[in-house]
């Protein structure tokens, strides 16, 4: 079955730019999609169809998709974007529904 | 906003069984296609099931043959009827709408979670 992998964890400080990678063979030619999780609350969409926002979330986040990497890049970091961040897709050729690892997001 | 609330998980033992539900007001469970995604302690977000709005069902291989997605459409519930568990299925177990699309599906709306642990 398609596997997304993501490292597990990043590092930033507060105003700087951070981005967390998903990879995938040929994972450009899938849609992606980006979830945040804070501790003790339900995933939030925060990236659909590869980089298009869903309404109310801000526009320092944005996605891209190419190769056998997708990116979620969060600018100008706050210390409330500190959170688990997951990709997902659907694998067309098993009808599985496919999450990558996860990665957590410090801000310093 | 979508409201999704989840109820039914606790403490079982291991080989028991456990019927979770995900009471849906303000949209209609039997048009829409709907999903149960868990994460356990420490780990990911893992996909556990989907209903299309026509019925059609998918399980992850992880849960395959032990667990069943269904629907009460009077009741406009949804629910995971999980048998035979095991330690490994102790998770929060989140009730989620699934948006279909042009080549892909997401998870749009999601509930709180429920927690389930397995433990003898």
């Amino acid at each position: 079955s398609y596997v997304l992998t993501q490292p597990p964890s990043v590092s930033v400080a507060p105003g700087k730019t951070a981005r967390i990678a998903c990879g995938g063979n040929n994972i450009g030619t899938k849609s992606v999609h980006w979830y945040q999780q804070r501790p003790g609350r339900a995933p939030v969409l925060v990236i659909s169809y590869d980089s298009d926002r869903p309404s109310g979330i801000p526009g320092r986040f944005s996605g891209s998709n190419s190769g056998n990497t997708a990116t979620l890049t969060i600018s100008r970091v706050e210390a409330g974007d500190e959170a688990d961040y997951y990709c997902q897709l659907w694998d067309s050729s098993s009808d599985h529904w496919v999450f990558g690892g996860g990665t957590k997001l410090t801000v310093l | 906003e979508v409201q999704l609330v989840e109820s039914g998980g606790g403490l079982i033992q291991p080989g028991g069984s456990l019927r979770l539900s995900c009471a849906a007001p303000g949209l209609i469970v039997g048009t829409n296609y709907m999903s149960w995604v868990r994460r356990a302690p420490g780990k990911g977000l893992e996909w556990v099931a989907i209903i299309y709005s026509g019925g059609t069902t998918y399980y992850a291989d992880s849960v395959k043959g032990r667990f069943t997605i269904s629907r009460d459409n009077s009741k406009n519930t949804l629910y995971l009827q999980m048998n035979s568990l095991r330690v490994e299925d102790t998770a929060v177990y989140y009730c989620a709408t699934v948006r279909p699309g042009s080549g892909s599906y997401l998870f749009d709306d999601w509930g709180q979670g429920t927690m389930v642990t397995v433990s003898s």
